[in-house]
């Protein structure tokens, strides 16, 4: 059964520093999204891409926060000048359609010291 | 103000002990209504998504209905393999595609 991946699965990083998670989505799927669990609270969205381009983002998603896809199969986030609040669980998701429902990966837990 | 609310914040069920988890919605223009599965340290997994009032979806022991304010998903006779963390998600008009999602139920089902 297709899956979508993540790696890594757990990345340490000191503040100030930039990282880049990578995702592979399920391959028939045009939609893909970023999500963040911080420890303890709920699933919130920062970005929809689609057509290589953004099509939604929220709040969070500040100049911080970028999305690329760079080749036909990987769609990464990177996040520029970590701060110690960027902890969390950070999910990746694909969909088929704007409407249909969005396929989860198994996330990359990242730890800002 | 939440969008999506979901009550119990957590339930431990006796393994057979069938029970409902609720999900309420105040958003408008709901275009579309997911229940999801997240275990400890995973990504939710998905089990149903809903349209329109009146409609019901099935799969082993759980059940998912929809009304115009609120979701049930009703576990029967569970098993301690059902323990987990059951999330509600909805798309509405003006969100585009990102799903807003509720803080959960966190399942315990005991043997």
């Amino acid at each position: 059964e297709p899956e979508v991946t993540q790696t890594p699965s757990h990345q340490v990083t000191q503040m100030g520093q930039e990282v880049i998670l990578r995702c592979v989505p399920i391959s028939n799927h045009l939609y893909f999204y970023w999500y963040r669990q911080i420890l303890g609270q709920k699933v919130e969205f920062l970005v929809s891409f689609y057509n290589n381009e953004i099509s939604e983002k929220s709040e969070i998603f500040d100049d911080q926060f970028s999305v690329e896809r760079p080749d036909g199969s990987n769609f990464t986030l990177k996040i520029r000048s970590t701060k110690l609040e960027d902890s969390a669980m950070y999910f990746c998701a694909s969909s088929v359609g704007p409407n249909n429902e969005q396929f989860f990966g198994p996330g990359t837990r990242l730890t800002v010291l | 103000e939440d969008q999506v609310t979901q009550s119990p914040e957590a339930l431990r069920l006796q393994e057979g002990e069938s029970s409902s988890l609720n999900c309420s919605y105040t958003v408008s223009g709901l275009r579309g209504l997911f229940w999801y599965r997240q275990d400890p340290g995973k990504g939710p997994e998905f089990l149903f998504t809903l349209y329109s009032a009146g409609e019901e979806k099935e799969k082993e022991r759980l059940k998912a209905t929809l009304t115009k304010k609120e979701s049930f998903l009703h576990i029967t006779a569970p098993k301690p393999e059902d323990s987990a963390t059951y999330l509600c998600a909805v798309r509405y008009s003006g969100g585009y595609q990102k799903v807003t999602f509720g803080t959960g139920t966190k399942l315990q089902v005991i043997p």
